[in-house]
């Protein structure tokens, strides 16, 4: 079954405690991205990767970092997370033909 | 400007009766896509429909119909004969030359029983 997968689901933290947050496709996709979905802002990507080893910046990348050594792997790490990370994430994959983008199921993040 | 406006916040319904999502976009690019995503209050986001720039065609999947008007650059979604299950938040997205997905702010539908 096409799916994207995060791990974990439900992640509960404290400030300044380094967390990964995996995210894979099997789709073979060459795009991947993270969003961060808040009340009231909507969607707001991360970081993206056009492919393997090829990573930009979205629209909030400040306290994020992301690394795209295989291309079914996309890992959004947060090296010392602070309360106003709390959010739920989504990674999704995209493919460059048909551009169909998809999600994960989404993990939620509180940072206490 | 690239931009996706979902003027409608929430929207509350009646089940059975009709409801429109209107979705307004800007983009300076001649190629570029639409989506609409769906989600549910379990949370995850899924994909409902995709559709470029040069196809005007309308489209129809059961209950469900998208109206796509280049003109006025809208993308509305129609769900027919609503249910209860219909009820979630609906995101409209645009993909441009960018190669970045703009999603508007969603719109909460409530389908009361």
């Amino acid at each position: 079954e096409a799916q994207v997968t995060q791990n974990p689901r439900y992640l509960i933290t404290v400030t300044g405690k380094k967390l990964t947050v995996t995210c894979s496709q099997n789709m073979n996709h060459e795009y991947m991205s993270w969003y961060r979905q808040d009340p009231g802002l909507g969607l707001r990507q991360i970081y993206y990767s056009m492919n393997v080893e090829v990573t930009d910046k979205g629209d909030v990348p400040e306290g994020y970092k992301v690394s795209r050594k295989e291309k079914r792997n996309f890992p959004l790490i947060l090296e010392s997370p602070s309360p106003n990370q709390t959010s739920l994430y989504f990674c999704a994959s995209r493919g460059l033909v048909y551009n169909e983008q998809f999600f994960g199921p989404g993990t939620r993040l509180t940072v206490l | 400007a690239q931009k996706v406006t979902q003027a409608q916040t929430e929207i509350s319904v009646v089940e059975k009766e009709d409801v429109t999502l209107d979705c307004v976009y800007e983009t300076r690019d001649t190629t570029y896509y639409l989506f609409w995503y769906k989600q549910p209050p379990s949370g995850e986001l899924v994909f409902l429909i995709r559709r470029n720039s040069f196809d005007e065609q309308n489209e129809i999947s059961g209950r469900y119909s998208w109206n796509f008007q280049k003109s006025t650059s809208s993308f509305n979604f129609t769900i027919t004969a609503s249910q209860v299950v219909d009820s979630a938040v609906y995101f409209c997205a645009l993909l441009n030359r960018d190669d970045k997905i703009i999603f508007g702010k969603g719109t909460r539908l409530h389908i009361l029983p």
